[in-house]
């Protein structure tokens, strides 16, 4: 069954301080894995794309990574600031179909205080 | 930011009756989605097409209908609304790129 799940459920940070999330995949054949940022009651936006053949993707203090080979990602955010505060979701996209399905992970609530 | 837009943003309904939501991209993209999502869980795909006259219905089985008359319009429609239909809706399209997403709408039904 094609699965995505990532870590931590939700994290808290102070301002300016790193942080990286985790997110596991299963979807098989692979095409693509996003990440986007969803703020509350407002639809997703896109971070970072990555193909198989990429193991990097940088989008301002938005680092993605990608081990198409062991089937994780994760996303690295530097110096976070108060508007960081968001639900980080990955997404992996099959090639199994025209479509591109996408599948979902729930996503990291993450909290940034002052 | 994405030209893709939704209406209403919120709507609060009584039960049974019908409504549409509607989406609207500007892109020109021939894929488009819908999504169902409750808070702090994770998206579902309720209903998908392809281009014009193309749609298909999506992993999380729902009462709802969609149409695909022309390629930027993809209304979707509740015949008849009831308290478990409340959630947020999400409109998204795509083309080779990551998929853009609409703001949402958030829908309660009493």
């Amino acid at each position: 069954k094609n699965q995505v799940e990532q870590s931590p459920q939700s994290l808290i940070i102070l301002e300016g301080k790193n942080c990286t999330l985790q997110c596991n995949y299963t979807v098989s054949p692979f095409s693509n894995l996003r990440w986007y940022k969803q703020d509350t009651g407002r639809g997703p936006v896109s971070l970072t794309i990555m193909t198989f053949s990429e193991n990097t993707k940088s989008n301002g203090r938005y680092t993605a990574t990608l081990d198409a080979d062991t089937k994780q990602s994760s996303l690295h955010i530097t110096a976070s600031q108060l508007s960081d505060s968001a639900s980080y979701i990955c997404v992996v996209s099959d090639r199994g179909s025209t479509l591109g399905r996408l599948y979902f992970g729930r996503g990291t609530q993450l909290t940034v205080w002052p | 930011e994405a030209d893709i837009y939704q209406t209403p943003r919120y709507l609060v309904i009584g039960t049974g009756k019908k409504i549409t939501l509607e989406c609207s991209q500007t892109m020109g993209h021939d894929k488009m989605y819908w999504y169902q999502q409750d808070p702090g869980m994770e998206l579902h795909l309720i209903h998908y097409s392809y281009g014009v006259n193309s749609t298909e219905k999506g992993d999380l089985s729902s009462e709802s209908t969609v149409s695909r008359i022309r390629t930027e319009h993809f209304p979707l429609t509740l015949e008849s609304a009831r308290p478990s239909h409340t959630s947020q809706y999400l409109c998204a399209s795509s083309e080779l790129g990551p998929a853009n997403f609409g703001p949402g709408t958030r829908l309660l039904v009493l």
